[in-house]
């Protein structure tokens, strides 16, 4: 069966960088994008980018880009996400979702089961 | 580009129907047929439950369905239950990725 598996809950400080890691299993990783997708205490959802595990392509949510960076390592089916210059309002719960191979698209199937990051001095 | 509209809540009671609304423009909602719809349950992750306007996964009861005029897609769930009871998201493709505000369901 198709498994997201996230890692642990982090608490970083303003200013600091989180790393986020996402490990895939139970389907062929570079047959499919991730995305990423964020939900603030309270708050609804809000996509974050997109990432091909075939050619590491990415998209970048405009009001993120130059803060986030994606990658993924196709030799351990795990995805990462990165995000920098942390702020107190990127406290959120973050989610990878398996997402369609192409770009085009706007389909999450499987969701791993979500990392609080709080932001906070 | 902003988010989708949604109305914040909506109610009905067991075996009723509702139709949540989710208005876009012609740059996203209106212009491609990539639209999903999602049910998050209180501190869960976000589930699909129709995906390209209209499609449902497996194992997604039929009570369940969507469709899309111009810019609004809709998702209607009929013969309403007390586990529908939940926050509905919709998604639309416009170059990018977008979601709905949320609306919550309440189950009367």
């Amino acid at each position: 069966q198709v498994q997201l598996v996230q890692s642990g809950a982090e608490v970083k400080k303003p200013g600091a960088s989180v790393r986020v890691s996402c490990k895939a299993s139970g389907y062929t990783f570079s047959s499919y994008g991730l995305s990423w997708v964020r939900q603030a205490p309270g708050q609804g959802l809000e996509w974050m980018g997109w990432i091909s595990a075939y050619n590491g392509n990415t998209n970048y949510a405009r009001k993120l880009q130059g803060r986030v960076t994606m990658t993924t390592d196709t030799s351990t089916s795990t995805a990462y996400m990165e995000l920098r210059s942390l702020r107190s309002d990127d406290t959120a719960v973050y989610y990878c979702a398996r997402d369609g191979s192409s770009e085009v698209d706007a389909l999450f199937d499987y969701w791993g089961q979500g990392t609080l990051v709080t932001v906070s001095s | 580009q902003s988010a989708l509209t949604q109305p914040r809540s909506v109610s009905g009671s067991p075996g009723q129907s509702v139709t949540i609304s989710c208005t876009g423009t012609s740059t996203d909602v209106g212009r491609y047929n990539y639209v999903s719809w999602y049910q998050q349950h209180p501190g869960k992750a976000p589930k699909l439950i129709i995906y390209d306007v209209s499609k449902r996964p497996s194992g997604v009861p039929d009570r369940f369905s969507g469709s899309k005029s111009g810019n609004t897609a809709s998702l209607t769930i009929s013969g309403l239950q007390a586990e529908d009871e939940a926050d509905y998201y919709c998604c639309s493709y416009a170059g990018i990725r977008i979601f709905g505000g949320g609306t919550k369901l309440t189950v009367l």
